[in-house]
């Protein structure tokens, strides 16, 4: 399983863009690149996921180098109600049931 | 959109005795998992199960749990008899079949299991 390092904490304020980066520097081929957000007393929600160069959806960017030892997180225009524990993880796409192996992850807090 | 549902929200038992987790996932996923998350640490993984059989299970998956699909629609996770450290969140997450691409795991919020 690939290790990820990711910062233990982040601040910004309302309105402003966060970029979370992550390294995992021994991904393997069949690795996708998966992060999660989990407020406290939830369960982990997904965001986004990629494999390679970009990916966007309606909350979040991803952007993936083409050496994919790393990844970072982009929140556009960050609210309040984005202060949240963010996780990054490396999923393997092979075998069938696939075990998520989450680390201590980022805790974003947004000030107004 | 979809979501996987846990019930109870809370459950407090006393030591020794049985409990039961209930878990409804999306209703297309095949794939079922069971996490947990001691108050103020990482989630771990405890087990996955797929075509009616456990797929993967981790250290922390002893002979005092086991995990069920006893219809259609539930999944549960069944702990014999609880122990104080037994006490956390209990996580439920689904996921579609792979085809292509990896399918995300999609999370309930969990049941707060509390051992008295």
């Amino acid at each position: 399983l690939a290790k990820t390092t990711q910062p233990i904490s982040m601040d910004s304020y309302e309105g402003q863009e966060v970029n979370i980066t992550c390294s995992h520097n021994n991904i393997a081929t069949n690795d996708y690149i998966t992060w999660y957000q989990q407020f406290p007393s939830q369960g982990p929600r997904f965001i986004i996921q990629g494999y390679k160069t970009k990916v966007t959806n309606e909350v979040a960017s991803l952007f993936i180098p083409a050496d994919r030892k790393s990844s970072t997180l982009s929140l556009p225009r960050v609210s309040l109600s984005d202060t949240a524990v963010y996780y990054c993880l490396v999923v393997s796409s092979s075998g069938s049931a696939r075990q998520l192996t989450f680390g201590s992850g980022t805790q974003l807090t947004v000030l107004p | 959109e979809p979501e996987v549902t846990q019930t109870p929200s809370h459950q407090v038992t006393q030591m020794g005795q049985e409990v039961i987790l209930r878990c409804v996932p999306i209703s297309n996923h095949l794939y079922f998992y069971w996490y947990r998350q001691i108050l103020g640490q990482k989630v771990e993984f405890l087990v996955s199960f797929y075509n009616n059989e456990i797929s993967e299970k981790s250290e922390i998956f002893d002979d005092q749990f086991s995990v069920e699909r006893p219809d259609g629609s539930n999944f549960t996770l069944k702990i014999r008899s609880t122990k104080l450290e037994d006490s956390a969140m209990y996580f439920c997450a689904s996921s579609a079949p792979a085809g292509n691409s990896n399918q995300p795991q999609h999370f309930g919020d969990g049941t707060r299991l509390s051992i008295l």
